[in-house]
């Protein structure tokens, strides 16, 4: 099956700064990659997908970058806010088919 | 986006006792449901997946006995935590697939808290 590993567990940075979290993946034929946010005692909620036909996608300040041949994508957060401090989550997937998490990212962002 | 509740949000039992947690898609039919359940400070571990008037498939290592899934409509699936323990204590999370082969997105609820004294 699917394993995601997801780097680093902690990531501290200054407001204003970029944040990358990484993620690996070890099933080729997954598909699907969605970053999810989660703030305290809450659900996850989707803030970026890539599909495995694109190799980067990006909303405002926030970007995703896909590597098929090596099995690897990444989350990129610039100008950080303190309001983007949550745990993030990246998961892989084959048409949203039993979907594997990563372990998370606890991101803060220190004004 | 599409909604996904749950109810209740949090919940507190009795060793012994089940719970019944409710996950409804509001806006939006949802063919498929996941269960997911996550320790602190760790990440979601899925349970299992529900189809609509269909059993559920359970991840390896989850008691179907013992954590019942209902899927009877294509905006709620339940799940009953049957005979629960201090060690079912967790913050558990449904998720609803909206679109089908490539183009669909799953939608996670906002998770139910449950403490078993």
């Amino acid at each position: 099956g699917e394993n995601v590993e997801q780097h680093p567990s902690t990531l501290s940075v200054q407001e204003g700064d970029s944040a990358v979290i990484k993620c690996t993946y070890s099933d080729s034929a997954s598909n699907y990659f969605p970053w999810y946010k989660q703030e305290l005692g809450k659900g996850p909620q989707l803030i970026i997908d890539i599909r495995s036909n694109v190799g980067e996608k990006k909303d405002q300040r926030i970007a995703v970058t896909l590597n098929k041949t090596a099995k690897h994508f990444s989350l990129h957060i610039t100008e950080t806010q303190p309001e983007d401090s949550a745990v993030y989550f990246c998961a892989a997937a084959y048409n949203n088919n039993d979907m594997r998490f990563g372990a998370g990212t606890r991101l803060t962002v220190k004004p | 986006g599409a909604v996904v509740s749950q109810h209740p949000s949090w919940v507190i039992c009795k060793s012994g006792t089940s719970v019944k947690i409710e996950c409804r898609s509001l806006d939006f039919q949802a063919t498929t449901m996941f269960w997911y359940r996550q320790f602190p400070k760790q990440s979601l571990m899925l349970m299992a997946t529900s189809n609509e008037g269909s059993k559920a498939t359970y991840e390896q290592g989850v008691e179907k006995d013992k954590f019942l899934i209902n899927h009877a409509s294509l905006t709620l699936s339940t799940l009953t935590v049957t005979s629960a323990h201090p060690e079912d204590s967790s913050f558990y999370i449904c998720s609803a697939r909206v679109g089908s082969g490539i183009h669909n997105e799953q939608f996670f609820g906002p998770g139910t808290r449950l403490t078993v004294l």
